[in-house]
């Protein structure tokens, strides 16, 4: 079956960009979305689509996506960002869901 | 504001069946654009997408667990349900119930998450 890659961790300096990846086959033909987990609280969608953000999210995240990779950038990173993120698409050869393994990110 | 609540014991034995319950509040429970979804985290591991369930009851499962995993639907009390039989240790998982909106493929509401373990 399919998968989906992400680095395992990351960080940034507070008010610095970073750029999390997310990449598999699947991508070639959907959108990925992204999911932001903080522990104690429910997961939040904060990306989805072409490069769309839900109400609410603020405008420093953004997302992109090239041939079999997604990607999803935080401008200006602060510390409510800290967090683990994970990518998700729909792999349309077997229509089973796909979640990345999960960035951790560390604002520091 | 679309709410998500789920439901149900927080210790299984092991080989029986583990049943979630979730209840929503707000927003439009039978509409043609959503399914209704359950996903899980295992402990130290990532998301997992166990199935979805459209309001007519129609069904979709992650070819892993299919074998034991059925969803169903109660539109008049706005709920949705996962059983999940034959569990093992490796169920042990924080489970969600999450609304999908249909052809864009993604997750738009969660609820808070329930833990469930399983253990004799």
């Amino acid at each position: 079956s399919s998968e989906l890659t992400q680095d395992p961790a990351v960080s940034v300096a507070l008010g610095q960009t970073v750029r999390l990846t997310c990449q598999g086959d699947s991508l070639r033909n959907n959108y990925a979305s992204w999911y932001q987990l903080r522990p104690g609280q429910a997961p939040l969608l904060v990306m989805y689509g072409e490069n769309n953000r839900p109400s609410g999210i603020p405008d420093r995240f953004s997302g992109s996506a090239s041939g079999n990779t997604a990607s999803l950038t935080i401008t200006g990173a602060q510390a409510e960002d800290d967090a683990d993120y994970y990518c998700h698409s729909r792999d349309s050869r077997d229509n089973q869901y796909l979640f990345g393994t999960g960035t951790q990110v560390t604002v520091l | 504001q679309v709410q998500l609540q789920e439901s149900g014991p927080g210790l299984v034995e092991p080989s029986e069946t583990l049943s979630l319950t979730c209840t929503v509040s707000g927003g439009s429970f039978s509409s043609i654009i959503y399914y209704w979804a359950w996903i899980r985290q295992s402990p130290g591991k990532g998301l997992e997408w166990i199935g979805s369930v459209f309001y007519s009851g129609t069904a979709s499962y992650n070819p892993s667990l299919r074998s034991r995993v059925t969803m169903s639907i109660d539109t008049s009390k706005k709920q949705f349900s996962l059983h999940l039989s034959s569990v093992t240790a490796a169920d042990t998982a924080i489970y969600y119930c999450v609304r999908e909106v249909e052809l864009m493929y993604y997750f738009d509401f969660w609820g808070q998450g329930t833990r469930v373990a399983v253990s004799s």
